[in-house]
């Protein structure tokens, strides 16, 4: 199975701030990957797929980069509504597989 | 606008099987695939396995083989995950969610709470 590991697991930030996340894949993905947000008790939202695709609705401070085995996800200049969980998932290979999560806390 | 809607909480005794459906609307159910991902408490998104309309297939994850099926009924746009010998290990939320081509998971169900105990 192809591991993501996100890095990092938790992050705290200030309203304003830019942040990034990273995925590394065990394997390459090509570009098959997405990103999603997830808040407590609420199922999860796509960001981003294919990458760096920006989907319909997002925000445009979201922004996705990288291909191979290397991808962050860029929140440009963070808003309280950000503060959340991010996951990356590869679907590139099965089984499809979602990194563990990044927490992004209130600093 | 596209909604799914998931069958409500559950609990089961250990050893026993779940049936969680997701019913489809405001879209042609089958032209986009169906997933189910599960999310154990206080834990990350686990991937289970997608039913392909286009292909007419099923994949599902290798930790899952033998257990758990994917099933669909276009005829009421509603997909089905039964998920077979429970363990308390199976206690999560489950969630079903739209796949639309290679752009991911574009639209997700509510969850369905799923609690295997004795």
């Amino acid at each position: 199975d192809i591991q993501m590991t996100q890095s990092p697991s938790t992050l705290s930030a200030s309203v304003g701030d830019r942040v990034t996340i990273t995925c590394r894949a065990s394997q390459t993905i090509n570009t098959w990957l997405a990103w999603y947000q997830q808040k407590p008790g609420k199922a999860p939202e796509l960001l981003i797929y294919k990458a760096s695709d920006l989907e319909s609705g997002v925000p445009s401070r979201f922004s996705g980069s990288g291909s191979g085995t290397e991808f962050t996800l860029t929140i440009a200049r963070l808003q309280p509504d950000d503060f959340a969980t991010y996951y990356c998932q590869q679907y590139n290979t099965y089984p499809w597989t979602f990194g563990q999560g990044t927490k992004v806390e209130i600093k | 606008q596209v909604l799914l809607v998931q069958s409500g909480a559950d609990v089961k005794k250990p050893g026993a099987s779940v049936t969680v459906s997701c019913k489809a609307s405001g879209y042609t159910f089958s032209n986009f695939g169906l997933t189910w991902v599960r999310q154990a408490p206080g834990q990350g998104l686990e991937w289970m396995g997608w039913i392909s309309f286009h292909k007419g297939d099923t994949h599902y994850s290798q930790k899952f083989q033998g257990r758990l099926t994917v099933t669909s009924d276009t005829s009421t746009s509603t997909a089905y995950m039964e998920l077979r010998s429970l363990t308390s290990d199976d206690t999560a939320v489950y969630y079903c969610a739209r796949v639309w081509g290679l752009r991911g998971f574009d639209y997700w169900g509510q969850g369905t709470l799923v609690t295997v105990s004795s």
